[in-house]
């Protein structure tokens, strides 16, 4: 089945930029959406179809798919947006829903 | 606004079922895909499957053979059954809408332990 592989950690200063990258098989020929998830609270869509924010959600946050890689792009990193953060994708191969196995993002 | 709640007990012995209940406010089920994801302590998020408002359902493979989801349009709830289960499927447990292959919003989450 579909994979995808996320980095299990990101860190990064305030006010810097976080890239948090998504790797699956020709990932570009799929639609990706990320959620982002704080602790002890439900995942929030941040991102969906690669690059569309849902309304509430700041212009800090951005998406981008080319190739193997899908990646969210926060910047001006503000410690709020510490959580972690999860790619996924619909397989059309298994008609499955696929997760990335997450990224927890520090702001140090 | 869509607001989605899961609600169902908490505790399950193993080899029974576990039911949930998903009340939606603020969109007609019948029109939409809703979905149910688990996530276990510590642990990344795995879709279980989807129902239509028609009914029309799409399972996780590894988990199909345990699953059923029904609607109940008159309630506008959606219901997930999972039998025959263990320790492993111990997880907080979310609905979700579905929007054919993306999900917002997400209820708050509903933990199920199993355990005698």
């Amino acid at each position: 089945s579909y994979v995808l592989t996320q980095p299990p950690s990101v860190s990064v200063a305030p006010g810097k930029t976080a890239r948090i990258t998504c790797g699956g098989n020709d990932i570009e020929g799929k639609s990706v959406h990320w959620y982002q998830q704080k602790s002890g609270q439900a995942p929030v869509l941040v991102i969906y179809y690669d690059i569309d924010r849902p309304s509430g959600i700041p212009e800090r946050f951005s998406g981008s798919n080319s190739g193997n890689t899908a990646t969210l792009t926060i910047s001006r990193v503000e410690p709020g947006d510490e959580a972690d953060y999860y790619c996924q994708v619909w397989d059309t191969k298994s008609d499955h829903v696929i997760f990335g196995g997450g990224t927890k993002l520090t702001v140090l | 606004q869509v607001e989605l709640q899961e609600s169902g007990p908490g505790l399950v012995k193993p080899s029974e079922t576990l039911s949930l209940i998903c009340s939606v406010s603020g969109a007609s089920i019948s029109s939409d895909y809703w979905s149910w994801i688990r996530q276990p302590a510590g642990k990344g998020l795995e879709w279980i499957g989807r129902i239509f408002g028609s009914g029309a359902t799409d399972y996780n493979s590894s988990l199909k053979s345990r699953i059923t989801m029904s609607v109940d349009t008159s309630k506008n709830q959606v219901s997930l059954k999972l039998n025959s289960v263990t320790a492993a499927d111990t997880a907080v447990y979310y609905c979700a809408r579905d929007h054919d292959s993306w999900f917002d919003p997400w209820g708050q989450g509903s933990l199920v332990t199993v355990s005698s």
